[in-house]
């Protein structure tokens, strides 16, 4: 099974700092995913990332985040000035090596606490 | 615009009960794809199933099936002889072939509680 990693699995922050999660979507991928989850809420999407630019994005996706793809492995998600609001878990997804890119696989997340 | 409907929050059983998880979705896209993910206590989203708009045959695997009805726009999901370990939070999905980005849209979820 393709494995796709999230790194770090907690950060806890200060609201207004900013905070960079990371992500290693499975190899040779294109397309790459950033969702959301509030706890014990459903999971949005954010944004979409293929060959190196946004292709999609959410309205929940506004001027304070950001995404790239700064080494052709890691691909990162940065929340500028962090808010109480985005307390969540964030997940980064992948699609299967060979399959449709609608069959997405989720890394384990990284779940975001702004105090 | 695409939606996805879970309209049960919560749903226990005993062990070994038979459950089904509603689904329910709206789309004007004549192609799209149905999923269900299933988020255990650990908070991982593991992938059991997808679906294209265009095979309506059921699907069985082990314990699990999923029953697609496009006139209804419905895709349930059962679990046969259910087990502690089935105890999650499920979540159905949509992704419209239409969209440039194909990302998922998903239900509210459903918490399944298996009693010993």
């Amino acid at each position: 099974e393709p494995e796709v990693t999230q790194t770090p699995s907690h950060q806890v922050t200060q609201m207004g700092q900013e905070v960079i999660l990371r992500c290693v979507p499975i190899s040779n991928h294109l397309y790459f995913y950033w969702y959301r989850q509030i706890l014990g809420q459903k999971v949005e999407f954010l944004v979409s990332f293929y060959n190196n630019e946004i292709s999609e994005k959410s309205e929940i996706f506004d001027d304070q985040f950001s995404v790239e793809r700064p080494d052709g492995s890691n691909f990162t998600l940065k929340i500028r000035s962090t808010k109480l609001e985005d307390s969540a878990m964030y997940f980064c997804a992948s699609p299967r090596t060979g399959g449709s890119y609608n069959e997405q696989f989720f890394g384990p997340g990284t779940r975001l606490t702004v105090l | 615009a695409q939606k996805v409907t879970q309209a049960q929050t919560e749903i226990s059983v005993v062990e070994k009960e038979d459950v089904t998880l509603d689904c329910v979705y709206e789309t004007r896209d004549t192609t799209y794809y149905l999923f269900w993910y299933k988020q255990p206590p650990s908070g991982e989203l593991v992938f059991l199933i997808r679906r294209n708009s265009f095979d309506e045959q059921n699907e069985i695997s082990g314990r699990y099936s999923w029953n697609f009805q496009k006139s209804t726009s419905s895709f349930n999901f059962t679990i046969t002889a259910s087990q502690v370990v089935d105890s999650a939070v499920y979540f159905c999905a949509l992704s419209e072939a239409s969209g440039s980005a194909r990302q998922l849209t998903f239900g509210s979820g459903t918490q399944l509680t298996v009693l010993p």
